[in-house]
């Protein structure tokens, strides 16, 4: 099974802030890997998908790069809106998720 | 617009069963695969389970491979999951998700919270 390692864990950071949450695979899914942004009490929203492509409705102060097993989520220019956990998910072998980083407020 | 509702969550005790249930609507229910993902408290996603748009192929997580049940009517537009055997560390809330293509998850559930403890 691929597994997906996120970092870090959670982080502290301002408004306005640049942050950048990384995920890496076990093994090579090519650019089979989407981004969702999760608020308590909700369920997944998709913000990233095929690694690098916008979803429709998100802000482009986020954006996403990488491929094979090293991805990155970047958040230019952090929001009040934008604290929340964040995770990974890749879909090239069956279906498996980071374990999540928790953006806070500093 | 898309809706996906979860019911039948609640506290159940160890060893016993309780059924999920997700009714569909705002889209052809018929022509969408499914799968199942949980949560457990303040934890990660898991992937538990998929059926395909007809119920003729199915799929599960070793985690709940042999307890779990994931079927569907599409006469009524509702999927189901089937927990048998329930165990403490099943406890999580348990979201229905509608796969794009076998890929990412473009419609999800509001969750259904299972609680397994005596």
């Amino acid at each position: 099974a691929v597994q997906l390692t996120q970092s870090p864990s959670s982080l502290s950071a301002s408004v306005g802030d640049r942050v950048t949450i990384t995920c890496r695979a076990s093994q090579d899914i090519n650019s089979a890997l989407v981004w969702y942004q999760q608020r308590p009490g909700r369920a997944p929203d998709l913000l990233i998908f095929d690694a690098s492509k916008l979803a429709s409705g998100v802000p482009s102060r986020f954006s996403g790069s990488g491929s094979g097993t090293d991805f990155s989520l970047i958040i230019s220019g952090l929001q009040p809106e934008d604290f929340a956990t964040y995770y990974c998910q890749q879909y090239r072998h069956y279906w498996t998720f980071g374990q999540g980083t928790k953006v806070e407020i500093k | 617009q898309v809706q996906l509702v979860e019911s039948g969550g609640g506290v159940v005790q160890p060893g016993r069963s309780l059924r999920l249930s997700c009714a569909g609507s705002g889209f052809t229910f018929g022509s969408s695969a499914f799968h199942w993902v949980r949560q457990a408290p303040d934890k990660g996603l898991e992937w538990l389970a998929l059926i395909s748009y007809d119920g003729s192929h199915t799929d599960y997580a070793d985690s709940v491979r042999g307890r779990f049940t994931i079927s569907r009517d599409n006469s009524k537009s509702t999927l189901f999951l089937q927990m048998n055997s329930l165990r403490p560390d099943d406890t999580a809330t348990y979201y229905c998700a509608r796969p794009y293509l076998s890929s990412w998850y473009d419609y999800w559930g509001q969750g259904a919270l299972v609680t397994v403890s005596s």
